[in-house]
């Protein structure tokens, strides 16, 4: 079936630090992958995508590494500051379908 | 910046109940969705609209489930007769890229069915 979850329920990491997000995903038809922020009390925000013909992508702050042969996906964020705690999911879609579909979420703390 | 609005942002009822929730999507969007997300869980697709109909629906989204876009600015949800396990807080979300991709949410309403 569809899926997409993640390895670690939670995560903290010291200010300053870089912090890893991992992601699987099992539908070997979604080339499209999200990452979204979600602060307590807000919707998902979009942070960064990437296609599957794609290995890497960067932002700011932020690096998507999508290995389509595990089929995992990772979220990558430099010198993590407090205003990067929320919950982050990982989502994917397919081409020629209207859904996203989340994976479950890691909550990112981070220490001051 | 423009934003996605929803209303009310708590909506409690009753059991058996009808309720609609109320969205104004990004203005040039075409692409509209609502989800759903239980206690901190998992966000769950229900159902995305475009060109004045569904394009496509998850197997939550039932026969008590509905959307309307009744003019050119509003989106709603309607569920006919509520149930306990409605209760979740509901996100409606736009798009203006091609098939949805980059969404945009609003900030949800909590809906309480008792």
């Amino acid at each position: 079936g569809e899926s997409v979850g993640l390895h670690l329920p939670t995560l903290s990491v010291q200010e300053g630090d870089n912090s890893i997000i991992n992601c699987a995903y099992s539908n070997s038809a979604s080339d499209y992958f999200i990452w979204y922020k979600q602060e307590s009390g807000k919707g998902p925000q979009f942070i960064i995508d990437i296609r599957s013909n794609m290995d890497k992508r960067q932002g700011q702050r932020v690096t998507v590494l999508l290995n389509k042969t595990v089929k995992h996906l990772s979220l990558q964020i430099a010198a993590t500051q407090p205003g990067d705690s929320a919950v982050y999911f990982c989502a994917e879609k397919r081409s020629g379908g209207f859904k996203t579909i989340f994976g479950a979420g890691t909550r990112l703390f981070v220490k001051a | 910046e423009p934003e996605v609005t929803q209303t009310p942002s708590h909506q409690v009822t009753q059991m058996g109940q009808e309720v609609i929730l109320r969205c104004v999507p990004i203005s040039n969007h075409l692409y509209f969705y609502w989800y759903r997300q239980i206690l901190g869980q998992k966000v769950e697709f229900l159902v995305s609209f475009y060109n004045n109909e569904i394009s496509e629906k998850s197997e939550i989204f039932d026969d008590q489930f509905s959307v309307e876009r009744p003019d050119g600015s509003n989106f709603t949800l309607k569920i006919r007769s509520t149930k306990l396990e409605d209760s979740a807080m509901y996100f409606c979300a736009s798009s203006g890229d091609r098939e949805g991709e980059k969404l945009f949410f609003g900030s949800g309403t909590q809906l309480s069915v008792l």
